[in-house]
């Protein structure tokens, strides 16, 4: 049961890029999926969500306009396009599947993949 | 926008109590959740729905809830506890919040 995300890298600002989360060990299409991200030094900060067969995503005010979640169950893969990028969006991203149901109070994390480096710098 | 808030820092010697506290106003109609994250590593789950803990996590670790405020206790506390902890919840949209975080020193 394992969560492997990979994309991240240097970008500059204003530039793209898209994180993508391998999800092995479970059902995936049964399950929502989120994307959070940490700061250096920093707590931890949600950025995005989908459901489990991609009809309603969430998103948070910081990122909502410039980031776009999506998935593909016939390949247990989910995905983060990041656009706009900005120095704020230095971060590790996590992959992390979803129990619950999003948009309710009944909605958190219960595996995490091992996040993902992305830093926006010129 | 919706806050959790945390105290940055607790500090609790060996064996004794820790109690992590986290505030927010909606916290008494939403169910929130813990979790531990050791340095370089992604965080896990202690706690959900207030106080359920998920198989494999260890007793001393519980939850509770009184009011606008939710309390995360360790008891018998061990130097491998040592680390940051933090609380989420959601907001009145349903979106995602988490708590600014508290470090853990085993004094």
């Amino acid at each position: 049961v394992q969560l492997l995300e990979s994309g991240g890298g240097l970008v500059q600002p204003g530039g793209s890029l898209r994180l993508s989360c391998a999800a092995s060990g479970f059902t995936f299409s049964s399950y929502a999926m989120s994307w959070v991200r940490q700061a250096p030094g920093k707590g931890l900060e949600w950025v995005s969500g989908v459901t489990t067969r991609g009809g309603r995503t969430y998103y948070a005010d910081s990122v909502k306009g410039r980031f776009t979640i999506s998935r593909d169950n016939s390949k247990n893969m989910v995905y983060l396009q990041m656009n706009s990028l900005r120095v704020e969006d230095t971060a590790v991203y996590y992959c992390a599947k979803s129990e619950g149901v999003p948009g309710t109070s009944y909605w958190y994390f219960d595996l995490w993949g091992r996040g993902i480096l992305v830093t926006v710098s010129s | 926008s919706y806050e959790l808030i945390q105290p940055p820092s607790v500090s609790v010697s060996p064996g004794q109590t820790a109690r992590i506290t986290c505030s927010g106003d909606a916290l008494p109609k939403h169910y929130s959740y813990w979790y531990q994250q050791k340095a370089g590593q992604a965080p896990v789950l202690l706690i959900f729905k207030d106080n359920e803990r998920p198989s494999g996590i260890p007793e001393r670790f519980s939850g509770s809830s009184s009011g606008t405020t939710v309390t995360l206790t360790i008891s018998g506390v061990q130097a491998e506890d040592e680390t940051d902890y933090y609380c989420q919840s959601t907001d009145s949209s349903g979106n995602v919040v988490f708590g600014g975080g508290t470090k853990l020193t085993v004094l």
